[in-house]
């Protein structure tokens, strides 16, 4: 079985200051990897992915995020968040070609 | 191609009434999932169609939840008989065979049950 928590509803940060999204997994089969970003009444756009290669994973918009497994953590960070940085952040886990479990999500809000 | 598209947009419906959502995944992916998201949740896995296998319905919610997908192209969701506690986005994604697994997602149908 998969399980996702992401730590924080929501979060806010200052534009420029560093963004941090919390995610730990559990999972009991090598894990599949996924941060998806949902913009206000719009689907979800791919951000990152870890598939078992570099355990440091760059995605669009300057985000990444580090894959620790003796901490089965998978954390969103950025360095400098952006007013457009502002959306809802959904962690998610797969065993592959299984469907995707999803985090709660993280609201992140930027302050200007 | 053109990314995963999804159809009606919105749709009301009253209590009791069936309702039909569409899916149009990219061209040549062989896997298909429907999820739904109520307000404020994450996402629940619903059905999950790959290839000519039987579908995943692990994540039905009741009996009045059922989808159809024709070969690797078009899926239809069928909500029988709704109830106010379906009001949700439902979305679908897609996947290609090979790759590194990810899913890309529609931008979903907005369901809502008066």
């Amino acid at each position: 079985a998969q399980s996702v928590t992401q730590l924080g509803s929501h979060v806010s940060v200052s534009e420029g200051a560093l963004v941090l999204l919390r995610c730990n997994y559990s999972s009991s089969v090598p894990p599949y990897l996924f941060w998806y970003v949902q913009y206000p009444n719009q689907g979800l756009q791919l951000l990152l992915k870890y598939t078992s290669a570099a355990t440091l994973v760059k995605g669009i918009n300057g985000f990444e995020a580090e894959f620790k497994k003796s901490e089965t953590s998978f954390h969103l960070t950025k360095p400098s968040a952006h007013m457009s940085d502002a959306a809802e952040y959904f962690c998610a886990v797969s065993a592959g070609n299984t469907p995707l479990v999803f985090g709660k999500g993280t609201r992140l809000s930027v302050i200007a | 191609g053109a990314g995963v598209s999804q159809s009606p947009s919105n749709k009301v419906t009253e209590k009791g009434k069936d309702v039909e959502l569409r899916c149009d995944p990219i061209s040549g992916h062989t896997a298909l999932y429907w999820y739904r998201q109520r307000l404020g949740q994450g996402l629940e896995f619903l059905i999950y169609f790959q290839g000519n296998s039987a579908p995943d319905k692990s994540g039905l919610p009741s009996d009045r939840f059922s989808a159809e997908r024709t070969g690797e192209s078009v899926s239809t969701l069928t909500i029988q008989r709704t109830q106010q506690e379906d009001s949700a986005v439902y979305l679908c994604a897609s996947r290609s065979a090979g790759g590194t697994y990810e899913q890309y997602f529609g931008p979903g149908t907005r369901l809502t049950v008066t």
